[in-house]
């Protein structure tokens, strides 16, 4: 089958950096998104990396290793306003898109 | 640019009746998938439509079918409602290109009791 693994939850301090992990089976992988959700609301794109490497996008970044079929997304500068859910997202060879279960980010003053 | 609408947000049913949901995508976006989102269980894919027609599929059971129709708004449908279907159910438009980019609706929160 198609699956992810990511913690289920992550506490960190305003200021601190935080990064959430992201595993995934390999079999006709193409991309890994991530996706940002606040309580009860619309998920939104945070990032997209179909290569290896880093991806930066301001305060947010988001990292691929493709022969150890993980990735992560690592936020800084963390502020209250982070705290939410954070989904990774596989795409798969005929473009279904797998979701993992969430991590549920807790920034604490 | 209007986002993508979902209706209704939120609603009640009982067990064996059936609902439909609706999704208005973003104006030029012809994809269209469908989330069911529980606690702890993430969001689980139910399927994908592209030009009315259906290009992926979930591991669900029949209960739950959709369409889209020529103007990319899209419908599904779950009959004979059980106590497990109660959840938030997200719909998602893309216009495609190489990030696969989701933009989704506030989704469809149902309740069956």
């Amino acid at each position: 089958g198609q699956s992810l693994e990511q913690p289920s939850e992550v506490t960190a301090v305003e200021g601190a950096i935080v990064q959430i992990n992201c595993t995934y089976q390999t079999s006709g992988f193409y991309g890994l998104s991530w996706y940002q959700q606040h309580d009860g609301g619309a998920p939104t794109f945070l990032s997209y990396n179909a290569l290896d490497g880093l991806e930066e996008t301001g305060r947010f970044s988001s990292f691929l290793s493709r022969s150890d079929s993980y990735g992560y997304l690592l936020l800084q500068e963390l502020q209250m306003k982070d705290s939410a859910s954070y989904f990774c997202a596989v795409r798969y060879q005929g473009g279904k898109l797998i979701f993992g279960q969430g991590t549920e980010l807790s920034v604490k003053p | 640019k209007a986002g993508v609408t979902q209706t209704p947000r939120y609603l009640i049913k009982t067990r064996g009746q059936q609902v439909t949901l609706s999704c208005s995508p973003i104006s030029g976006h012809r994809s269209v998938s469908w989330y069911q989102q529980t606690p702890g269980q993430g969001l689980q894919f139910l399927f994908e439509y592209f030009s009315e027609t259906q290009r992926n599929k979930g591991n669900f059971p029949g209960r739950f079918s959709g369409r889209q129709f020529s103007n990319s708004r899209s419908e599904m449908n779950v009959s004979t409602l059980e106590l497990g279907d109660s959840a938030l159910y997200l719909c998602a438009s893309s216009a495609g290109g190489g990030t696969g980019e989701l933009f989704f609706g506030e989704g469809s929160r149902l309740t069956v009791l």
